[in-house]
This record gives C-alpha cells, sequence and structure tokens, in this order.
C-alpha cells in the first residue's frame, strides 16, 4: 500500500515568487492536512480539506491556500514568497477509522 | 490557543540508559498523540492515549497521559541507537493537531 506522496521533495525560490506543492494521499483517505515545520516555530497546522473543501485553517496569512481535487490528492500554494517561508512542509492523511495521520516525507522550500 | 510545551529540547545519551521526555499543557486535550520523525522524513505516530491516567507500552517505550488529561511523558529504557530522533507530542480536536517544538534525542553507540 502506498504511504503519502509529496512533490517535489526540494525546490528553492527566490522572494517574490509563488510556489504550487503536491500532496497525494494513501488510497482512500478522503481526508488531507498541510502542516509548516521550521525549527523555531516546529510543526504548525496549515489546513486541512476533506472532500474537496477546507473543513479547517489555521493562522496563516491569504498567501497561503490549498484545495482539494476529486480524487482527494491536494495541492498547497503559497504567494508572494518570504523568506521567513522558507520551511519543510508537511502533508498528512487520515484514515477515518482509526483517526491515524500518515505524513509524508514533505517539501522542503528554501526561498533565497 | 492551546499549546504544548516539550522538555527537554534536547537530549544526548548514551545507549542503554533509561530517559523520560515530557509533554505539558495548560490546556485539557481530549487525546495526545506522539510521533517519532527521523531526518528526511515525515512524523510516523507511535501511540495515542485518550483516556487520563492511561499507559500504553510498546516495547520499551512507557507513555503515560496525566489524570487531568493536561500532560504526558515517554519514557524509554534501554536506549539504542535507532531510538535517535525527534519526538513529537500532539494534542487536539479530530480536525486539527496542536504540536509541541519535539525533543531531539540522539543516543550514542
Amino acid at each position: 500500500k502506498a504511504g503519502v506522496t509529496q512533490t517535489p521533495r526540494y525546490l528553492i525560490k527566490t522572494r517574490g515568487q509563488q510556489v504550487t506543492l503536491s500532496c497525494s494521499p494513501i488510497s482512500g483517505h478522503r481526508s488531507v492536512s498541510w502542516y509548516q515545520q521550521t525549527p523555531g516555530q516546529g510543526l504548525q497546522f496549515l489546513f486541512e480539506y476533506f472532500s474537496e473543501t477546507q473543513r479547517n485553517k489555521g493562522n496563516f496569512p491569504g498567501r497561503f491556500s490549498g484545495r482539494q481535487f476529486s480524487n482527494s490528492r491536494s495541492e498547497m500554494n503559497v504567494s508572494t514568497l518570504e523568506l521567513g517561508d522558507s520551511a519543510l512542509y508537511l502533508c498528512a492523511s487520515k484514515n477515518a477509522n482509526t483517526g491515524e495521520l500518515f505524513f509524508g516525507e514533505g517539501s522542503r522550500l528554501t526561498v533565497l | 490557543t492551546q499549546l504544548l510545551e516539550q522538555s527537554p529540547q534536547f537530549l544526548s545519551i548514551q545507549e542503554g540508559e533509561n530517559l523520560t521526555v515530557y509533554c505539558n499543557s495548560s490546556s485539557v486535550f481530549s487525546s495526545l498523540q506522539w510521533y517519532r520523525q527521523e531526518p528526511g522524513e515525515g512524523p510516523v505516530l507511535l501511540v495515542t492515549v485518550v483516556t487520563g491516567g492511561e499507559v500504553k507500552k510498546l516495547k520499551r517505550l512507557t507513555f503515560q497521559f496525566g489524570d487531568a488529561r493536561k500532560d504526558s511523558s515517554l519514557h524509554i529504557t534501554a536506549a539504542q541507537p535507532g531510538d535517535t530522533g525527534l519526538y513529537l507530542c500532539a494534542g487536539g480536536s479530530n480536525y486539527k493537531l496542536t504540536f509541541g517544538k519535539g525533543t531531539l534525542l540522539t543516543v550514542n553507540p
């Protein structure tokens, strides 16, 4: 059974650019959550999608957005990148029966 | 805002030693989870505790949920180099988990 797949694994952008990250959840999982991980702040919740609807949102500016497709794949977008957006972005899909989160390996974004 | 504080932030020990890491909050959580994250990978769930006072064992790891469901501890017996990693606790609602900043454990051979 394939795990959570995130692409790209690594990327480098410059300030002002935008970036799109992709997440394919485990087959059958309909809930996808996104987290930002930095050394200073740890893991912070960005948003959660379920059946193509944003179900919950963390305290991030509007530059951070996401969406979910009918096949449960999800994307997140960050516009007008800032240096402070450099982080590991983690996606997790949820087993609806057990509530367990399964994380992908993350997309490491560096903003120069 | 619910906050989880983990201590210690860093821990470096020798193989065979025992250790305990802590996760504390001023808020009550309906459940609390412990994850381990290795370099270059995402966190992996170790255990979920739900009931106040609950104790769960996973081989050499013992997890305890405080009676008031505000704190938890993770005890590792006879640590091994393979236990090295970032240990994260997380609590919260069904839709959103609040994570602590983690304890970075290094077990030296």
